[in-house]
C-alpha cells in the first residue's frame, strides 16, 4: 500500500546530539517536504526538494540539514540538538505539479531535546 | 508578502452547521486546500478548489471566489469527531503551497 512513513515516532534525546529523523515514501512522489509544528501553532516549512539530488530550505531558518539520493528517502539531521529544536516534525510527500498536487503527510516524529 | 487569514477558534453545536473562511493575498494563485488535523496527528486532505464554485464531498463543502481572495469550509450535521483544526492552504504561482495557521473547531454537545 502507498505510504509515507516516519521513524521514531517519538524522541527525547539530549543537548549537543545528532540526531538523524526519517521519512520514506512508497507513493512515487516527486516532490517532498520537512514542516517543523508546535502544539496548536501554524506549519512551518523547513526544507523541501523536487527531486533526487534536489534540497531547498524553505521559510524558518533551522540548522538542520536534509539529502535526496533516493526518490523515497528525504531524511533530517540535526547536527548538534538543542531544547529549542523540541516540537513535532513532520514529512510530507506531493506528485509533480499538473496534478492537484495535494501534500499527503507522514505520521510525525515529536521531538523534545533535554 | 503573501498571507492566509482564518479565524483562530469557533465554537459550534454537535448536529448544526459551521462555516469556517478563508482569505487570501498570494502572488498567483494554483488552487486552495483544506486539510483537517486532529491533536497531535498529522494534516489529512479533506478538498481542492482551483475553479470558481462549490465543491461538495458528503458532508463536507469548500467554495472558492477567486476574485475575491475568499474560500469557506462548511461542515454539515456535526459530529463529536469533527473538533480539530482547519487548515486553509493556498497553491501560488511557483507552485508553493502557503498554509494558514489554521481554525480549531470545538464541538459542543
Amino acid at each position: 500500500e502507498a505510504d509515507i512513513y516516519q521513524t521514531p515516532r517519538y524522541l527525547v534525546i539530549g543537548t549537543g546530539k545528532k540526531i538523524t529523523l526519517e521519512c520514506s515514501q512508497t507513493m512515487g512522489h516527486d516532490k517532498m517536504y520537512w514542516y517543523q509544528q508546535d502544539p496548536g501553532m501554524e506549519l512551518h516549512l523547513i526544507h523541501y526538494s523536487y527531486g533526487v539530488n534536489s534540497t531547498e530550505k524553505g521559510d524558518l531558518s533551522s540548522e538542520s540539514t536534509v539529502s535526496r539520493i533516493r526518490t523515497e528517502h528525504f531524511p533530517l539531521t540535526l547536527e548538534s540538538a538543542r531544547p529549542s529544536h523540541t516540537s513535532q516534525y513532520l514529512c510530507a510527500s506531493s506528485a509533480s505539479p499538473g496534478d492537484i498536487n495535494e501534500q499527503f503527510f507522514g505520521p510525525g516524529t515529536r521531538l523534545t531535546v533535554l | 508578502g503573501q498571507n492566509i487569514d482564518q479565524p483562530t477558534e469557533m465554537t459550534a453545536t454537535e448536529g448544526a452547521i459551521v462555516q469556517i473562511n478563508c482569505t487570501y493575498q498570494t502572488s498567483g494563485f494554483n488552487g486552495l486546500f483544506w486539510y483537517q488535523q486532529h491533536a497531535g496527528e498529522a494534516p489529512t486532505f479533506l478538498s481542492y478548489n482551483v475553479l470558481d464554485g462549490l465543491e461538495e464531498k458528503g458532508r463536507f463543502s469548500s467554495f472558492l471566489s477567486r476574485s475575491k481572495g475568499y474560500s469557506y469550509l462548511l461542515l454539515k450535521e456535526l459530529q463529536m469527531k469533527d473538533s480539530a483544526s482547519y487548515l486553509c492552504a493556498v497553491t501560488d504561482s511557483n507552485y508553493q503551497l502557503i498554509w494558514g495557521a489554521g481554525t480549531k473547531l470545538i464541538i459542543k454537545p
